[in-house]
């Protein structure tokens, strides 16, 4: 399973972007880039996938590299609600592997 | 909004029991998984289940874990004689079809084992 990497945790202000990197510079040509966040005492849920061109829904956004080893989860206006565990995972159509995700914390 | 349901939200168990884990998938979806979450830990990928086989399995799904997918619309994840290693969260999760669909998760049943 071809890896990513995200940071630990970050930080944001309530109503601010929040933009979430993840590298995957091992990922093959038929990677989809999915994103999952997990709130607190919850199952994970579904955030956005794309494969090469920028995707947007009414969640957030993804931007990817046009070399395709790095995307970023772009939230356009963060609220309290949208603090929980954010994952970057790499696949096809089966089985979800997740790595530690980034812990985002939003303040008041 | 359809949704994955899964019973009970939590079980206690004595260790060396059997426990059956239940899941309700979305009615359309054709694809279905079984993860878990040790506390404090990274979600594991446990069991993939489609067209009433098994699809593939990971390292932590040995021969005291088994699925079934018993009628149109449960999906049973049990574990034949506990451990207290089986303590966790073990989330269900479905998905429509072919393609890189996105999965829907249940809740979760958090297992003890004691």
């Amino acid at each position: 399973d071809a890896k990513t990497t995200q940071p630990n945790s970050m930080e944001s202000n309530e109503e601010e972007p929040v933009h979430l990197p993840c590298n995957h510079s091992t990922i093959s040509g038929t990677d989809y880039i999915h994103w999952y966040r997990q709130l607190p005492s919850q199952g994970p849920e579904y955030v956005i996938h794309g494969l090469t061109s920028n995707v947007n829904n009414r969640m957030a956004s993804l931007a990817i590299a046009e070399d395709r080893k790095s995307s970023t989860l772009i939230l356009h206006r963060a609220t309290l609600r949208d603090a929980a565990v954010y994952y970057c995972i790499l696949g096809g159509a089966q089985k979800l592997v997740f790595g530690q995700g980034t812990r985002l914390t939003i303040n008041p | 909004e359809p949704e994955v349901t899964q019973t009970p939200s939590h079980q206690v168990t004595q260790m060396g029991q059997e426990v059956i884990l239940r899941c309700v998938p979305i009615s359309n979806h054709l694809y279905f998984y079984w993860y878990r979450q040790i506390l404090g830990q990274k979600v594991e990928f446990l069991v993939s289940f489609y067209n009433n086989e098994i699809s593939e399995k990971s390292e932590i799904f040995d021969d005291q874990f088994s699925v079934e997918r018993p009628d149109g619309s449960n999906f049973t994840l049990k574990i034949r004689s506990t451990k207290l290693e089986d303590s966790a969260m073990y989330f269900c999760a479905s998905r429509p079809g072919d393609g890189p669909y996105e999965q829907y998760f249940g809740p979760g049943t958090r297992l003890t084992v004691t």
